[in-house]
């Protein structure tokens, strides 16, 4: 089983900073990267996904690809209590697309 | 644009006993994925379906899980007997295939006495 790698946290951060969650992963061909977002007791919430080497903007949210560095990360900016939860980062292996998931980081914006 | 559907929300039951799960996919979505979450735990793939066939259930338990997808729409999941360690929560999930992000629905938690 390939290994999806989070630091569990927790990750604490004021109200209006950015918020750094950070993912490696062992399987060199894996092709897609996805973050999640879940609240205590809910169901994953789709965040991000990533493709490409590089970096991809969706309003607060950046996730950043390395492939080389085997590295994904996501970055929220002016984080906000709301966004307290666990983020999964979620990557499908070299052959087939089931994810493999992360254990997950567990992120407080404090007010 | 409705989500994945799944009942029940929660099940109780007693080791030994049978429990089944229901999954409603997203309209048009060909992939569904069943996964189970631990507490504390990453979801961990169980089996996944590509319209009605099994591409891959390399994970599942066969010796006590089953699933089946008939009609390439619902899903069920089921356990026959259940153990004590199979108490987590049972996610469903659909994509319209290929590397396209899945989303998943509420999910079903299981508690066995």
């Amino acid at each position: 089983q390939k290994e999806v790698e989070q630091n569990s946290g927790p990750l604490s951060v004021p109200e209006g900073a950015i918020a750094s969650l950070n993912c490696t992963y062992s399987d060199r061909g894996s092709q897609s990267f996805f973050w999640y977002r879940q609240y205590s007791g809910k169901s994953p919430e789709l965040i991000m996904f990533i493709y490409s080497n590089g970096d991809k903007e969706d309003g607060r949210f950046t996730a950043q690809l390395n492939k080389a560095s085997q590295y994904v990360s996501l970055l929220i900016r002016d984080s906000q209590p709301s966004d307290s939860a666990t983020y999964l980062c979620a990557v499908t292996p070299n052959s087939g697309y089931a994810l493999n998931f992360g254990k997950g980081t567990s992120l407080l914006v404090t007010p | 644009e409705a989500g994945v559907a799944q009942s029940p929300r929660y099940k109780i039951i007693e080791k030994r006993q049978s429990v089944a799960f229901w999954c409603n996919p997203i309209s048009g979505h060909a992939t569904l994925y069943w996964y189970q979450q631990i507490l504390g735990q990453g979801p961990k793939l169980l089996i996944q379906f590509q319209n009605n066939g099994v591409v891959d259930d390399s994970q599942l338990p066969k010796d006590r899980f089953s699933a089946e997808r008939l009609k390439g729409v619902d899903s069920t999941l089921k356990i026959q007997p259940a153990k004590l360690e199979d108490s987590a929560v049972y996610l469903c999930a659909s994509s319209l295939g290929g590397s396209q992000p899945q989303h998943f629905g509420d999910g079903t938690r299981l508690s066995i006495l």
